[in-house]
């Protein structure tokens, strides 16, 4: 079956603009994940989904940053007025359930000129 | 708080040739899981090998193997007769267990080369 997929693959764009990264998950996965893996920071964990709910939002490194999930599918995180150092790679994985294995999708690269 | 430490930045290895990449961690926790994960340049994360903390079997797939050293709390990747195709970012990541859920604590990574 299809993985998990993230878009766009490679994003650029100007200081202080907003941009919004999607994932889709695994069909019928009921939790998602995202993480940000940064030169600087190596990978670390941003947010978690369970259905439409987000209980651990911990890892958001600012209130730039916000995520949703709707449908119990699709998320998508927006960063507002984007830094130079919000350039990373943002990762998405999905699981069956909450502690079940993670599934990783390709990525979204993120360039904040 | 848990930490995950990868010492080696680097490393290589020839073709067909066994490597052991190095993992500690730091935790409170007495339930946890311990992971391997490869990521080649495509990006994509692709679970290598899972440990469970209260299986004192190491876990095995394939020819990638660990030793789980608990009391040391070590937990090292060994890859065997390695192949072109393992060259890749590879790291170790930790979950604590008796929770809802799995996020993930990741050590920096050790980039493998696989030499011909």
């Amino acid at each position: 079956g299809a993985g998990v997929s993230q878009s766009p693959s490679n994003k650029v764009t100007e200081k202080g603009k907003d941009v919004e990264l999607r994932c889709d998950p695994i069909s019928g996965h009921t939790a998602l994940y995202w993480y940000r893996q940064s030169l600087g920071q190596g990978l670390e964990f941003l947010i978690y989904f369970q259905g439409n709910s987000a209980p651990d939002k911990s890892g958001l490194p600012s209130d730039r940053f916000s995520a949703e999930r709707t449908g119990g599918s699709v998320s998508t995180l927006t960063i507002q007025r984007t830094q130079q150092e919000d350039s990373a790679v943002y990762l998405c994985a999905s699981s069956l359930y909450g502690p079940d294995t993670q599934y990783f999708g390709p990525g979204t690269r993120l360039t904040v000129l | 708080a848990q930490t995950v430490t990868q010492s080696q930045p680097e490393m290589s290895v020839q073709e067909a040739e066994t490597v052991t990449l190095s993992c500690t961690y730091d935790t409170s926790e007495s339930d946890y899981y311990l992971f391997w994960y490869k990521q080649p340049p495509s990006r994509q994360m692709i679970l290598v090998i899972r440990q469970e903390a209260y299986k004192q079997q190491n876990a095995t797939e394939n020819r990638f193997s660990v030793n789980f050293q608990k009391a040391a709390k070590s937990f090292s990747l060994k890859i065997s007769d390695s192949q072109l195709g393992d060259a890749a970012m590879y790291f170790c990541a930790f979950r604590a267990g008796g929770t809802s859920y799995g996020k993930l604590t990741f050590g920096q990574g050790t980039i493998l080369t696989v030499h011909p």
